[in-house]
């Protein structure tokens, strides 16, 4: 049974590019969460979905960022014009609430390098 | 919003010796997670806890809800060398809250000398 798998591991892009992390949950996973992590410090909750619902997104900056957990495919964070202070790793965890499931389960990350 | 509150922040001790953290809210979970996590990897799952007053181990790791649903703790039993890492606390409110996000301490850096 494939754990969450996050691609790429490791993603570079210029200033102002657009950075695109894609994240599948665990198989029978409905609840996908976002978070983002600086180093030598804690994971900051961004954004939680569910299929084709963004639940809540209280964590996640008005601009520039999105998130998408579509019918099909992998859910996808999305940064638009990406700045030196966007660089961190960013973890995608699953869960399964619905079938009474409470632990969530990490991915090995990306990690964004802004240059 | 929420906050979880982890201490102690980082500790060093010997290989063999007892470990002990723990983890406060200002709100009431009705879940609480404990994860470890490595340099370069993602958080691990080490232990769920569902109830208040809730005790349960995982090989040398121990973790208890607390009565008040405002903290955790967790135990690590005669350390050894690959403990080392940060432990993070995780709580959500859980299916009775229809609150399904997990809000994550501040982390616990060990550092384990042989």
């Amino acid at each position: 049974n494939a754990g969450v798998m996050q691609n790429p591991r490791h993603l570079v892009r210029r200033r102002g590019q657009e950075a695109r992390l894609r994240c599948s949950p665990m198989k029978g996973h409905s609840h996908v969460y976002w978070y983002r992590q600086l180093p030598e410090e804690g994971l900051k909750f961004m954004v939680y979905l569910q299929k084709e619902n963004i639940i809540d997104e209280s964590g996640m900056p008005k601009e520039r960022f999105s998130a998408e957990f579509p019918k099909e495919g992998p859910s996808i964070l999305r940064i638009q014009q990406v700045v030196r202070g966007d660089s961190a790793a960013y973890f995608c965890a699953s869960s399964n609430w619905d079938k009474g499931g409470a632990e969530a389960f990490f991915g090995q990350g990306t990690r964004l390098t802004v240059v | 919003g929420q906050q979880l509150n982890q201490s102690p922040q980082s500790m060093f001790i010997q290989e063999g010796e007892d470990v002990s953290m723990n983890c406060t809210s200002s709100s009431i979970f009705n879940t609480w997670l404990w994860y470890k996590q490595d340099p370069g990897e993602g958080p691990v799952l080490l232990i769920a806890l569902y109830k208040a007053g809730e005790l349960t181990s995982n090989g040398r790791l121990t973790a208890q809800f607390g009565i008040t649903r405002k903290d955790s703790f967790l135990n690590i039993s005669a350390s050894i060398p690959s403990d080392v890492g940060i432990y993070f606390c995780a709580g959500s409110g859980g299916i009775n809250s229809g609150t399904y996000k997990y809000i994550f301490g501040t982390g616990t850096r060990l550092k384990v000398l042989a």
